[in-house]
């Protein structure tokens, strides 16, 4: 079984500052890692993927992320904010294929993560 | 490219009554989801399918059934609906390589009332 937490369901902040959003994971198996954003009205596009390799992975947008195993976390970071990035922010995971068999892609998602810039 | 077109955007039902939500994708994905979102609790998967005629139950299926009789198609029935089924649903899609993201509608708003 996974789950995922974010850590804040809302996060203020002022443009042009700096913003982590914090996602912790648990599994029983290795996980892909995901960070999706939705805009208000809108459907969820993918920011960033972690798959393998380099634990800092750069998304779209001016958005990474730090894969950290031993804390099994994966929190995403933008060293400056704009008003155009205020919109949810979900964590989600979902199981590498096992040897012999397949995970089907399944996602777990965290709660969602609020973000607000203001001017 | 479409991608992941979800119908309607918005529908009102009255406790009881049933309806389907269309989910079409045009990438040719064998991958195909059904998850529902409420506000603070993130997005749970209801049912999902990995080609045509093979379907499964996700987390939360219970008051829905699915059918998946294209590739292209991926329906979402509710039989009698209530009003814990208020939410939006969100159809998804992916190819099978084992690394891939999925793709999202815009989803559908439902109020039950």
């Amino acid at each position: 079984a996974q789950s995922v937490t974010q850590l804040d369901s809302q996060v203020p902040v002022f443009e042009e500052a700096p913003v982590e959003l914090r996602c912790n994971y648990s599994s029983s198996v290795s996980v892909y890692l995901f960070w999706y954003v939705q805009y208000p009205n809108q459907g969820l596009q993918l920011l960033l993927k972690y798959l393998s390799g380099s634990t800092l992975v750069k998304g779209i947008n001016g958005f990474e992320a730090e894969f950290n195993k031993s804390q099994t976390s994966f929190h995403l970071r933008k060293p400056s904010v704009h008003i155009s990035d205020t919109a949810e922010y979900f964590c989600a995971v979902s199981d590498r294929a096992s040897a012999g068999g397949t995970s089907y892609g399944k996602l777990t998602f965290g709660q969602g993560t609020i973000l607000t810039v203001h001017p | 490219n479409a991608g992941v077109t979800q119908t309607p955007k918005f529908r009102i039902l009255k406790i009881g009554q049933s309806m389907t939500l269309q989910c079409t994708q045009d990438m040719n994905h064998n991958y195909m989801y059904w998850y529902r979102q409420d506000p603070g609790m993130g997005l749970k998967l209801i049912y999902y399918s990995v080609g045509a005629g093979i379907t499964d139950k996700g987390e939360v299926p219970n008051g829905y059934n699915v059918s998946r009789s294209t590739t292209e198609d991926f329906p979402l029935r509710l039989e009698l609906a209530a009003p814990s089924q208020t939410s939006v649903y969100f159809c998804a899609s992916r190819p099978i390589t084992d690394s891939a993201e999925a793709f999202f509608g815009q989803g559908t708003r439902l109020t039950v009332v």
